[in-house]
């Protein structure tokens, strides 16, 4: 079965340092992950996704993604935080079952202070 | 462009009342429809998935249903509401294309008195 682990219940950072959101994944055969983020009463926006190709993925807000298959990761990374991307943050896998649903991890709350 | 629409934002509602929600999207046919549940905290929950007209597929056994009587209209609804019902639930459109991401509303809050 495939599953997301965001191993993190929060992240705290400084305004203007960088800032990493941790997510780790298990799958059967190639996965197609992806991040979202929820502002307080909102849905879920989508930032970014990996298909295929490059290992680097760029996506809104100047956020990026690094997938890395050896480690089974797929890591959120802004260079230089701000005070405004605090928010809660999913990692998601599709499920290749019917319905192309996706699987989320628990979600990682984010605090950037100035 | 497409657009997902959820009403109401914020409903409050005694136990044992009726519910309805209703969901619509636009700018595209035939979506994969999805309603979720997102409890106090943070997780999401997978209630029900659509994958055409009238044909709904139930995640885990509950208080609610769902229907989807048009091609982009998802209805989330129970006929005698709990305690346990309350949450933030949210609604959620996809192409039937694995690579490409589900699109959300901005989901109804739910309490019950």
């Amino acid at each position: 079965a495939q599953s997301v682990a965001q191993p993190e219940d929060q992240v705290n950072v400084a305004e203007g340092n960088p800032l990493t959101v941790k997510c780790t994944y298990s799958v059967s055969g190639n996965p197609y992950l992806f991040w979202y983020v929820q502002y307080p009463n909102r849905g879920l926006q989508f930032l970014l996704k990996y298909i295929t190709g490059d290992n680097l993925v760029k996506g809104s807000y100047g956020f990026e993604a690094e997938f890395n298959k050896s480690q089974t990761s797929f890591h959120l990374k802004k260079p230089s935080a701000l005070v405004s991307d605090s928010a809660l943050y999913f990692c998601a896998v599709r499920d290749f079952g019917q319905g192309g649903k996706l699987i989320f991890g628990q979600g990682t709350e984010l605090s950037v202070k100035p | 462009s497409q657009t997902i629409h959820q009403w109401p934002a914020t409903l409050v509602q005694p136990v044992g009342s009726p519910l309805s929600l209703e969901c619509t999207v636009e700018g595209t046919s035939n979506p994969n429809l999805y309603w979720y549940r997102q409890a106090a905290g943070r997780g999401l929950q997978l209630l029900f998935y659509s994958v055409g007209i009238g044909q709904i597929s139930s995640e885990v056994p509950q208080n609610l249903s769902a229907s989807r009587p048009q091609d982009r209209q998802f209805i989330l609804s129970s006929k005698k509401l709990l305690l346990s019902d309350s949450g933030f639930y949210l609604c959620a459109w996809g192409p039937d294309r694995v690579n490409q991401p589900q699109h959300f509303g901005d989901g109804t809050r739910l309490s019950i008195l």
